[in-house]
């Protein structure tokens, strides 16, 4: 059974502090996506990747980075969260027709 | 601005009944859509999709018609359940492309 694996289910940071969103995939995909859903927006896209060491900028990239060093895992910073970052956050990795997630990461910034 | 649109933000339907959702795109290279299916404090699960070489897909309860021409894709379930509350995303990609556009989803309330 393909898995996308994201490390928290629930954060709560503080405004400032510098944070990490892991996320692991089994399955060899090349391409991972992080996204954000916010009511009413949908699921945006921040960054994906299409290889190891390879990111582009999605929709929304301002305020976080990414990084692959290892195929199977995609992380997202917040390199110093910010209240309007408090958001669901999704971790995909797709073939050439699906996108699979993680059970998301729903983030509080206070 | 958004390539994928979902206008309703919400759909209430009486179980038995039949459930559509719509989406629109405004990309003409998009070929390949999906339908995804979330429940609260979970990841998106993929319901179905369609090749823009074909203007329907069925599965089961759930089938998805394509309008190209139109640039609308809607998504019927037939017989409604209480189980298929949830909200839905339209989603739209280039095959081969490997990114995916989402609408901003609709949430679907199956009364009993």
């Amino acid at each position: 059974d393909v898995k996308v694996t994201q490390s928290s289910r629930y954060l709560v940071k503080r405004t400032g502090e510098k944070v990490f969103l892991e996320c692991v995939q089994d399955m060899d995909h090349e391409n991972m996506f992080w996204y954000r859903q916010d009511p009413g927006l949908g699921l945006r896209l921040i960054y994906f990747s299409y290889d190891v060491k390879m990111k582009e900028k999605g929709d929304i990239p301002e305020g976080y980075s990414v990084s692959r060093e290892k195929k199977e895992r995609f992380s997202l910073i917040l390199e110093s969260a910010s209240t309007n970052q408090t958001s669901m956050y999704l971790c995909a990795s797709s073939s050439d027709t699906e996108a699979f997630f993680g059970q998301g990461t729903r983030l509080t910034v206070v | 601005d958004q390539q994928v649109k979902q206008n309703s933000p919400s759909l209430s339907v009486q179980e038995g009944r039949i459930s559509i959702l719509n989406c629109d795109y405004t990309n003409s290279m998009f070929d390949y859509f999906l339908w995804y299916k979330k429940y609260p404090a979970e990841g998106p699960t993929f319901l179905i999709s369609i090749s823009s070489i074909k203007d329907k897909n069925e599965d089961g309860r759930f089938t998805v018609f394509l309008n190209k021409s139109a640039k609308h894709l809607s998504l019927h379930i037939v017989p409604s359940q209480p189980g298929d509350s949830a909200v839905y995303f339209c989603a739209a990609s280039w095959v081969n492309f490997n990114k995916f556009y989402f609408g901003s989803g609709t949430k679907l309330n199956v009364k009993p």
